[in-house]
């Protein structure tokens, strides 16, 4: 079962703006939409946002999701220390009928 | 509040057996969909096997192969995860989630994690 694709590492200063992608196919992310996860070392995930654009309750409006054709895009803007953590995209795969997920960005924010 | 909690994680030989648990408190476990993702020392997220609201429709993992199955009682908000012929690939920090509301949205929340192990 091939993954989502993730770049395994994303840089960005404090307070500046960082896109990380997750790239799938049509029968994954083109289909059902993509799902974000956040996790810290040591700590479970935390999500971010569903089926593209949803954000649960709780999570800071810094966080932004989308979604061009199969490739979705998590945006985070103002960037804070806090934000350092590895972010994984997850989708369902309407074809395979199995749930995959991306390798992780791991953000550092300088 | 919502919370997921897990149990049953050990140092287990290859080819050995164990049984996970994960007792959900703070919602309606029956109404939802739920999943064990499993992480591999200092990998990414790896889906396990994932059981509907009802416990009669499952999805699984290529890697599982029979080896794995997951069960349910919403009477006790219990879910469960049994792994035979466990391999030195198989340790992991085991996490039960839950699927949102939203079918196919993502898994919210996750529980803390329980660590298998399996080494000789």
């Amino acid at each position: 079962q091939a993954g989502l694709t993730q770049p395994p590492s994303v840089s960005k200063d404090l307070r500046q703006t960082a896109t990380l992608t997750c790239t799938g196919n049509n029968n994954n992310v083109g289909d059902q939409g993509a799902s974000w996860l956040q996790q810290h070392q040591g700590r479970p995930p935390k999500l971010l946002s569903y089926r593209d654009n949803n954000r649960p309750s709780g999570i800071s409006e810094r966080f932004s999701a989308s979604r061009s054709g199969h490739t979705a895009s998590l945006t985070i803007s103002g960037l804070q220390p806090e934000d350092e953590a590895d972010y994984y995209c997850s989708a369902w795969d309407s074809s395979l009928g199995v749930w995959v997920f991306g390798g992780g960005t791991k953000l550092t924010v300088l | 509040e919502v919370q997921l909690v897990e149990s049953g994680g050990n140092l287990v030989q290859p080819g050995g057996s164990l049984r996970l648990s994960c007792t959900a408190s703070g919602f309606v476990f029956s109404s939802f969909a739920m999943a064990w993702v499993r992480q591999a020392p200092g990998r990414g997220l790896e889906w396990v096997l994932h059981i509907d609201s009802s416990g009669n429709i499952i999805y699984s993992a290529d890697f599982v192969k029979g080896r794995f199955t997951i069960s349910r009682d919403n009477a006790k908000s219990a879910l469960y995860l049994q792994m035979s012929s466990l391999r030195a690939e198989d340790t992991a920090v085991y996490y039960c989630t839950r699927e949102t509301m939203v079918t196919t949205g993502g898994f919210d929340p996750w529980g803390q994690g329980t660590l298998v192990t399996v080494s000789s």
